[in-house]
């Protein structure tokens, strides 16, 4: 399972984008990129996944460069209600005996 | 469509007890998973339930086990609580056809040790 590395906090304003990078320099050829947002006191909600280029759905983007050895979650316009904890994983998407590892994530600070 | 309900919402033991924490899985999902997260940390595996079996398991130890019955719902036993227990446990739910990553989790059970 290749290990990722995210930024341990970030802060921003409400109505601006966030950028958050995640570093995965081991990544395989058959995994996929995944973010994860967990609010206190609640499990993980899945929010995107993707392979290469850009993916794009009602909550975020998605961008992943050619070598795949990074990846930059988006999300636009922020609110208040966008702090949480985002966690970025990297593993087989499409196999059924795959685990789940979860890093320290990225603690998303939204102030008014 | 009820998501993934886990019971119950708190628990509090002591040291040496035993507790059984259950799990639900959404609708049309065949597949279990169970995490420990401790405070300020990411979810941790234990392990995943599918067929009535384990299939695959984190790096816990043997007192903590688990069961999945025919209707899919899962239960994690914890046998000679320690301090270092007292932790969130999520289950996560998830279709054995689909993109193991996509897994649902509930709103989880915090158990406290004294």
């Amino acid at each position: 399972l290749a290990k990722t590395t995210q930024p341990i906090s970030m802060d921003s304003y409400e109505g601006q984008e966030v950028n958050i990078t995640c570093s995965h320099n081991n990544i395989a050829t058959n995994d996929y990129i995944t973010w994860y947002q967990q609010f206190p006191s609640q499990g993980p909600r899945f929010i995107i996944q993707g392979y290469k280029t850009k993916v794009t759905n009602e909550v975020a983007s998605l961008f992943i460069p050619a070598d795949r050895k990074s990846s930059t979650l988006s999300l636009p316009r922020v609110s208040l209600s966008d702090t949480a904890v985002y966690y970025c994983l990297v593993g087989e998407g499409y196999s059924s005996a795959s685990k789940i590892i979860f890093g320290s994530g990225t603690r998303l600070s939204i102030r008014p | 469509d009820a998501g993934v309900t886990q019971s119950p919402t708190h628990l509090i033991k002591t040291r040496g007890q035993q507790v059984t924490l259950r799990c639900s899985p959404k609708s049309g999902h065949d597949t279990v998973s169970w995490y420990q997260q401790a405070l300020g940390q990411g979810p941790q595996f234990i392990f995943q339930y599918y067929e009535e079996e384990e299939r695959q398991r984190g790096n816990f130890p043997d007192r903590f086990s688990g069961h999945q019955f025919p209707n899919y719902s899962s239960e994690l036993n914890v046998n000679a609580l320690l301090l270092g227990d007292s932790a969130l446990y999520l289950c996560a739910s998830s279709v054995s056809t689909g993109r193991e990553y996509e897994q649902y989790f509930g709103p989880g059970t915090r158990l406290t040790v004294t």
